[in-house]
């Protein structure tokens, strides 16, 4: 059973389209992420949500809306696609961090915008 | 803030040599977590190693182990007798203990082993 899984692996689209990106996580984690991967391999967090409640938001343009339905959910839709938004995009979910447990990543979604 | 450092873009080495990753970091909190995160080319992210900060103890996993450096800010990432599949980039992460959590990344290092 995959632990942090996230659809679809591959998106490509046009510049003005509106996508989302779906992640789901089996493993009763409380707190989920969106983290950024750029060409260059940056990993920078987008969003955390813990308990469907938005815990951090960074500067992240407002086109870029998560959702959590549920603890077990958390989605990505971006409006209005522009160039710049090609990138890696991953899930992830963890309890609290560090002493008890790791952040669980999906196995991201490569997002390319022509 | 929390800041990571890694100053080593590229790294390759003879395969079962052993090999060294630096990382620093810059914190103002005491009490914070660091980790070493591997994404080989399929691009899932592993978790290699854990430090507690407050542990003075550096963590090994097997062929892994850390050099934790508290007062310099330090926190590298020995591999031993190093193996093809440890071919990925490495990624050095630190996160605070309170408040709200988030794993701030280092630029990464792209490891290569060479058989």
């Amino acid at each position: 059973d995959t632990a942090v899984s996230q659809t679809p692996k591959y998106l490509v689209t046009q510049m003005g389209n509106d996508k989302s990106i779906k992640c789901e996580q089996n493993l009763g984690h409380d707190t989920m992420y969106w983290y950024k991967q750029d060409s260059k391999k940056f990993l920078k967090i987008m969003f955390s949500y813990n308990n469907k409640e938005l815990i951090i938001n960074e500067t992240v343009p407002n086109r870029f809306s998560p959702k959590s339905p549920d603890k077990a959910h958390l989605n990505l839709h971006i409006n209005s696609l522009e160039l710049g938004d090609s990138a890696v995009y991953f899930c992830a979910s963890s309890g609290f961090l560090g002493r008890d447990t790791e952040a669980f990543f999906g196995q991201g979604t490569r997002l390319t915008v022509v | 803030a929390q800041t990571v450092t890694q100053s080593q873009p590229e790294m390759s080495v003879q395969e079962a040599e052993t090999v060294t990753l630096s990382c620093t970091y810059d914190t103002s909190e005491n009490n914070y977590y660091l980790f070493w995160y591997k994404q080989p080319p399929s691009r899932q992210m592993i978790l290699v190693i854990r430090q507690e900060a407050y542990k003075q103890q550096n963590a090994t996993e097997n062929r892994f182990s850390v050099n934790f450096q508290k007062a310099a800010k330090s926190f590298s990432l020995k591999i031993s007798d190093s193996q093809l599949g440890d071919t990925a980039m490495y990624f050095c992460a630190s996160v605070h203990c309170c408040g709200a959590q988030k794993l701030v990344f280092g630029q990464g290092t792209r490891l290569t082993i060479n058989p």
